[in-house]
């Protein structure tokens, strides 16, 4: 068990909805990451939340957003969803950031797994 | 841009022999290095990392990996494999210049055989 939890752990939802979905860090953790992992793009970085504050944005569509709140706890909104967004959505946990976060180690939650009919 | 090659999407090894997984990185800077493990319907789980220091890095279960830094190598390893070791391996690094994310080598199954 890495510390790092998410809900729900399946979520099943139709083309054109919104989901959230939610993360808690590791006790002490103020960076958050989210990850998408899906058959034909592998895992690939969403953004990073450090203490409230974006970070860093990487494949994140448009259709998404994510925030963290001041309990360092992590959602990640997707909308107008579209069968393509099927796919497993990691988020994970570091202490910091700047240099001395390039050397952390980054610690992942179980996943939510997205299923879009 | 940094990148990762898994170049093995799968590697078949018997119980007790040893195994090799391999991985090889383009960065700008020098390479944070990492092995995660994904069992199935479960989450990633970190082996080992390499930062700086001595080449030969050891990790969680048994593994270890070798940094080749003229072969922009990073091997994962093991001398005896067991069944359980069978799974899902990514490798994954983090450049200097790309803030923290990780980019993640497509990941190699390991089949680890009676």
């Amino acid at each position: 068990d890495s510390g790092v939890t998410q809900t729900p752990k399946h979520l099943i939802t139709a083309t054109g909805q919104r989901v959230t979905l939610r993360c808690s860090p590791r006790s002490g953790d103020l960076s958050v990451y989210w990850y998408q992992q899906s058959l034909d793009q592998g895992l690939q970085f969403l953004i990073q939340y450090y203490n409230g504050e974006e970070r860093a944005k990487g494949n994140i569509l448009e259709r998404f957003s994510a925030q963290q709140f001041p309990d360092l706890h992590s959602e990640l909104n997707l909308s107008s969803l579209e069968l393509g967004d099927s796919a497993l959505y990691f988020c994970a946990s570091s202490v910091g950031v700047g240099r001395v976060g390039f050397q952390e180690t980054q610690y992942f939650g179980p996943g939510t797994r997205l299923l879009v009919l | 841009a940094q990148s990762v090659a898994q170049p093995e999407d799968q590697v078949n090894v018997a119980e007790g022999n040893p195994l090799t997984v391999k991985c090889t990185y383009s960065v700008s800077g020098n390479p944070y290095l990492f092995w995660y493990v994904q069992y199935p319907n479960r989450g990633l789980q970190f082996l080992l990392k390499y930062i700086t220091g001595d080449n030969l890095v050891k990790g969680s279960y048994g593994f270890e990996a070798e940094f080749n830094k003229s072969q922009t190598s990073f091997h994962l390893k093991k001398p005896s494999a067991l069944v359980s070791d069978s799974a899902l391996y990514f490798c994954a690094v983090r450049g200097l210049n790309a803030g923290n994310m990780l980019t993640f080598g497509g990941g190699t199954r390991l089949m680890v055989k009676p």
